[in-house]
C-alpha cells in the first residue's frame, strides 16, 4: 500500500508555543490530506479536509484559527497547533489519498502532542 | 452529517472463537465502509473494506457484511488469536469525503 509519514512522532512544548506537524505521502501525489485528532481511548474525529493548492475545509467545532492547515504541495501537508493549550493534548493523524484512489485513505505514523 | 454506532464497546472472547463488532450509519448516501485496527499508540490499519454495491465480503478469517436497507455493517473475525486483541474501529464515508469512525471496540482475546 502508499507510504504517508507524520512528524514529528512525538513533540512536547510549553503553553501558549506553536507546534508544527508535517504529513507527507512519499510514493504517491495526495491531492487530498485529511486531519484527525484522538483522545486517549477515543476514536479518531475529523478535524478538517485539505486539497492541494485550495484552503482546507473545517469540521464544525474546529477552530481554523487555532488549528492552521497548508498543503501547499501534492505530496506534503501541516497542522499547525498554535498557542497551545493542555487540552490541546492529543494524538494527531493524518491520512492521505490520491485521485486515482477511490476512497481509500492510507494514515500517518501519528504525532503525540503533549502540552506543558 | 454521518453519524456511525459501533457496538459493542469491549469484547472478550475465547481464543479460537468468533468475534462479531456491528455498526450503524445514518447517511443513506455513505457508499464506502472500511474496517480498521488500532494497536496501542501507532496508525490505524485498514483489515478490510466494502463498497455499497456489494453485501459480504471476505478475507481468510475477517468477513464484513453490508445490509444498505438497514444501514449497519458487521465485522466478523473466526478462529481468533492472541495477536486479534487491539481496537477495532469501523468507519463510513461517501465518494471524497473524510472518514467518520465509530467509538471504537476494545477486542480481548482470553487464552
Amino acid at each position: 500500500g502508499a507510504v504517508v509519514s507524520q512528524h514529528p512522532s512525538r513533540v512536547i512544548c510549553k503553553s501558549g508555543t506553536s507546534v508544527k506537524i508535517e504529513c507527507r505521502s512519499l510514493d504517491f501525489q495526495a491531492t487530498t490530506m485529511f486531519w484527525y485528532r484522538q483522545f486517549p481511548k477515543q476514536s479518531l474525529m475529523l478535524m478538517a479536509t485539505s486539497n492541494e493548492g485550495s484552503k482546507a475545509t473545517y469540521e464544525q467545532g474546529v477552530e481554523k484559527d487555532k488549528f492552521l492547515i497548508n498543503h501547499a504541495s501534492l505530496t506534503l501537508s501541516t497542522l499547525t497547533v498554535t498557542s497551545a493549550h493542555p487540552e490541546d493534548s492529543s494524538f494527531y493523524i493524518c491520512s492521505a489519498r490520491a485521485a486515482s484512489m477511490n476512497t481509500e485513505a492510507f494514515f500517518g505514523q501519528g504525532t503525540r502532542l503533549t502540552v506543558v | 452529517g454521518e453519524n456511525v454506532e459501533q457496538h459493542p464497546s469491549t469484547l472478550s472472547v475465547q481464543e479460537g472463537d468468533s468475534a462479531v463488532i456491528k455498526c450503524t450509519y445514518s447517511d443513506s448516501a455513505s457508499n464506502y465502509f472500511p474496517w480498521y485496527k488500532q494497536e496501542l499508540g501507532k496508525r490505524p490499519q485498514l483489515i478490510i473494506d466494502i463498497r455499497s454495491n456489494v453485501g459480504e465480503k471476505k478475507d481468510q478469517r475477517i468477513a464484513v457484511t453490508l445490509n444498505k436497507t438497514a444501514k449497519h455493517f458487521s465485522l466478523h473475525i473466526t478462529e481468533t488469536q492472541p495477536e486479534d486483541s487491539a481496537v477495532y474501529f469501523c468507519a463510513a464515508t461517501w465518494g471524497a469525503d473524510g472518514l467518520t469512525f465509530g467509538k471504537g471496540t476494545h477486542l480481548i482475546i482470553q487464552p
